[in-house]
């Protein structure tokens, strides 16, 4: 079982809100761990959008718009981002990533669409 | 602000060493990490590893053995060696940065697509 799991595609309509999922594999508590999240598309390296672990533990990457929020879902042990306000510009590759055994660590992402 | 360029061979024949380099323009090589993550065409991110001034390195257990990294204060690079490479080596090569005690990796190479084939 991967140590990260995203779903490997969502669509949502612009104006609407998309929330991206990651969840993390049994065993492994999301509330002990940073989650960062990273932007990337085609033909380009990926950004990073921001980090979260608590309310009072998380960061907004330089420039980001504050659309883009993270929090975690306890129960379903994941972290996620919401987007809300979706442009099209956020259509795009979304990767989450925590520090794991001595290893960065990438969720497998997941490819929002716009439409 | 801080430019990283990155080169190296971009076919390989299985079994060879990939070689990568990736400069720093505007800014120290000093007290960050300097990573490599790469990416098979159409797949997800993987961290390769992680080089600092001190000469300190952290590398992905999975290729831990096959991976060597260095850094160069003089000429403000670091570089990427991968030995014995088969076709699932094949992808783009990024290099990145790190601020210490920081988990973003706030400023990335342009890529450079490595390809392993007899």
């Amino acid at each position: 079982q991967a140590v990260l799991t995203q779903p490997s595609s969502l669509s949502a309509s612009p104006g609407a809100s998309a929330s991206l999922t990651c969840t993390l594999r049994s065993g492994i508590n999301v509330g002990t761990y940073r989650i960062y999240w990273y932007q990337q598309k085609p033909g380009s390296p990926p950004q990073y959008l921001l980090r979260y672990k608590s309310d009072s533990d998380k960061q907004q990457g330089s420039g980001v718009p504050s659309r883009f929020s993270g929090s975690t879902d306890a129960s379903a042990n994941a972290g996620i981002l919401l987007i809300s306000g979706l442009q099209s510009e956020d259509e795009a590759d979304y990767y989450c990533m925590i520090w794991h055994s001595s290893a960065w660590v990438f969720g497998g992402g997941t490819k929002l669409t716009v439409l | 602000q801080v430019q990283l360029q990155q080169w190296g061979a971009g076919l390989l024949k299985p079994s060879e060493t990939l070689s990568l380099t990736c400069a720093v323009y505007g800014g120290s090589i000093s007290n960050y990490y300097w990573n490599w993550i790469r990416q098979p065409p159409g797949k997800g991110l993987e961290w390769i590893g992680e080089v600092i001034h001190s000469g300190s390195s952290n590398y992905n257990p999975s290729l831990k053995s096959r991976v060597t990294m260095s850094l160069d204060t003089s000429k403000n690079q670091f570089s990427l060696n991968l030995t014995s490479v088969t076709a699932a080596d094949t992808a783009v090569y990024y290099c990145a940065r790190r601020p210490l005690a920081e988990g973003r990796f706030d400023s990335w190479g342009q890529g450079t697509l490595v390809t392993v084939s007899s």
